[in-house]
């Protein structure tokens, strides 16, 4: 079946401006995780969703990053007046219900702030 | 918290040798560790996981896992590289308490022809 979407597959915009980015989690997939990859470092988690519980929020870096999931599906992470260390490409995850606890990766959204 | 450690930022291997990719782990309790694998410009792919059972792992496009619980290990291998294998390798245990992966720094792999 489908994978995890993502989009844009690209994004430029200029410091300051507000960003949108979406994921489409596999279906049925109940978890949906966020995570950062920075040029030259690993992955840093943002955000976790699970079903209707509240979301795990401790990886987000500022209060100019939030993320939301309606109706327990796609979800958009929006940037606030970015900045240069906004940067990165930002991978969605999702994860089937139940013990496979293993994720499944979109493509990621790679992120320039000019 | 749980931690994995990728002690080589590069391994260089040429096609038909054996590779490993090296990953150590610290966690408090039993360990739920995955290999993912990241080529150019694409999202990672899940290669394979340890959550309990035989110590050896076996995944995706041949690549198999040692999970060693004395040396704190889960080195990942394969028999015979590929040129194709070239990418960045992610190892990663799971936090208990948030269900989260912790990512290791990641592996790039090179297999010369």
């Amino acid at each position: 079946g489908a994978g995890v979407s993502q989009s844009p597959s690209n994004k430029v915009t200029e410091k300051g401006k507000d960003v949108e980015l979406r994921c489409d989690p596999i279906s049925g997939h109940t978890a949906l995780y966020w995570y950062r990859q920075s040029l030259g470092q690993g992955l840093e988690f943002l955000i976790y969703f699970q079903g209707n519980s509240a979301p795990d929020k401790s990886g987000l870096p500022s209060d100019r990053f939030s993320a939301e999931r309606t109706g327990g599906s796609v979800s958009t992470l929006t940037i606030q007046r970015t900045q240069q260390e906004d940067s990165a490409v930002y991978l969605c995850a999702s994860r089937a219900p139940g013990t496979s606890y293993e994720q499944y990766f979109g493509p990621g959204t790679r992120l320039t702030v000019t | 918290a749980q931690s994995v450690a990728q002690p080589e930022d590069q391994v260089n291997v040429a096609e038909g040798n054996p590779l490993t990719v090296k990953c150590t782990y610290s966690v408090s309790g039993n360990p739920y560790l995955f290999w993912y694998v990241q080529y150019p410009n694409r999202g990672l792919q899940f290669l394979l996981k340890y959550i309990t059972g035989d110590n050896l792992v076996k995944g995706s496009y041949g690549f198999e896992a040692e999970f060693n619980k004395s040396q704190t290990s889960f080195h990942l291998k394969k028999p015979s590289a590929l040129v194709s294998d070239s990418a960045l390798y992610f190892c990663a245990v799971r936090d208990t308490g948030f269900q989260k992966l912790v990512f290791g720094t990641g592996t790039r792999l090179l297999v010369s022809p």
